[in-house]
Parts: structure tokens; C-alpha cells; sequence
């Protein structure tokens, strides 16, 4: 089974700051990760397939990168409806998927 | 735009079983795998269980495997999971989630609301 690993769990950044999270895997799973946001008391949203690739309707600010082993969601300037909480997923052994644990963003 | 509810989810005692149902509309829903995924209370997404357009193949999660069982209704536009042997631990929101449109982008692209299944006596 793929192991998944997120740095930091969890942040405090100020409105406007940069943020990079990191996501690792256990093996090599090419660019077989998506990123999804969570908020309170709402479904998960899509932010990132394919690694790096933007979904529909999703904030430019927000990009992926990576392959491989590791990989990063950066928010290029933190807005106020960016403190959620942020999950990687690996798609490699689809049918079977794996969420990272999470990383919490927070307002400093 | 995709919709999906889930319902089902209730208070239920340790050791019994549950059916959730998922009702899927606006999309062709013959035509797409379906999933569940689950959220224990202050925990992190866990992956629970897949079915495929035709439901002929399933796959489940270790930590479910032997007590969920995946099952849908192509006329129905319905997917349903039901749990059996329910512990403390299969407490969660379940989520129904659809997957992107596009043949080989599995990421699931629509959720429903979620159902909360509560396990305690």
C-alpha cells in the first residue's frame, strides 16, 4: 500500500503570504496526486489532478507541482477563504486510493 | 450540475448494520465508477470502497473489507453501502463522490452533503 506523508500538519500564515505544503509518498507513483481543500461542515473540493493540472473554476493563486515521490501545493498569496485544511490523494493504485492526513491552515 | 445525497446515516448500536444510499442525478450515472469516502469526527479523508459503472467490480478498503459491502442500481441512479458488524471506529461522515468526466481522471470531482453515521450504545 502507498504510505502518505504531509509537511507540516499543520500553519499560520497571514493573508497574502505565500504557502507551500508538502506531500510524500512511500513509492514512486509518477503524477498520480490530486489536492483537495476541506471546510468545516462542507465537502471536500477538487483543487489540483494529475499533479499539477488546475481544475475548473479553481483560484490560479492555487498551482501543484511534482512527481515521483514528492510533491507541493503552493498558494501564491493566501486569501481569507484559503484557511481550510488541505489533503493530498494518490490516484496510482486506482481503484484503490489514499488520502494524505491533512494539513491545517490557519490565520495568524 | 451533479447532484448527490446521501442518506442513511443514523445513531446505531455497536455490532449492528446499516444500509446508506446515495442518490445520484443529473449525469449519466450508468457511465461513471462511484465511491465512498469517509471522515471520522476531527479525523483526516479516508478512501472507503469503490464500484464500478456496471457494478460488476468493487474494492474496499483493509479497515472495511468483509463488513461493507458496495452495491448500486443503474436504474435507480442509486449506490448504496451497507455496514455490518458496526464499531466505535465506523463513526464518520460518509461521502458519496463522483468522479471527473474525462476516462482516466479518477479524481473525484463532485461529493455529496454527507450522512453521519454514529456508533455508540
Amino acid at each position: 500500500a502507498v504510505q502518505m506523508t504531509q509537511s507540516p500538519s499543520s500553519l499560520s500564515a497571514s493573508v497574502g503570504d505565500r504557502v507551500t505544503i508538502t506531500c510524500r509518498t512511500s513509492q514512486d507513483i509518477r503524477n498520480h496526486l490530486g489536492w483537495y481543500q476541506e471546510k468545516p461542515g462542507k465537502a471536500p473540493q477538487l483543487l489540483i489532478y494529475d499533479a499539477s493540472g488546475l481544475q475548473s473554476g479553481v483560484p490560479v493563486r492555487f498551482s501543484g507541482s511534482g512527481s515521483g515521490t514528492n510533491f507541493t501545493l503552493t498558494i501564491s498569496s493566501l486569501q481569507p477563504e484559503d484557511f481550510a485544511t488541505y489533503y493530498c490523494l494518490q490516484d496510482y493504485t486506482y481503484p484503490r486510493f489514499t488520502f494524505g492526513p491533512g494539513t491545517k491552515v490557519e490565520i495568524k | 450540475e451533479v447532484q448527490l445525497l446521501e442518506s442513511g446515516g443514523t445513531l446505531v448500536q455497536p455490532g449492528g448494520s446499516l444500509t446508506l444510499s446515495c442518490a445520484a442525478s443529473r449525469f449519466t450515472f450508468s457511465a461513471y465508477a462511484m465511491t465512498w469516502v469517509r471522515q471520522a469526527p476531527a479525523k483526516g479523508l479516508e478512501w472507503v470502497s469503490t464500484i464500478g459503472d456496471d457494478g460488476s467490480l468493487t474494492h474496499y478498503a483493509d479497515s472495511v473489507k468483509g463488513r461493507f459491502t458496495i452495491s448500486r442500481d443503474n436504474s435507480k441512479n442509486m449506490v448504496y453501502l451497507h455496514i455490518k458488524s458496526l464499531r466505535g471506529d465506523d463513526t464518520a461522515v460518509y461521502y458519496c463522490a463522483k468522479p471527473m468526466g474525462v476516462a482516466g481522471l479518477n479524481w473525484f470531482e463532485s461529493w455529496g452533503k454527507g450522512t453521519l453515521v454514529t456508533v455508540s450504545s
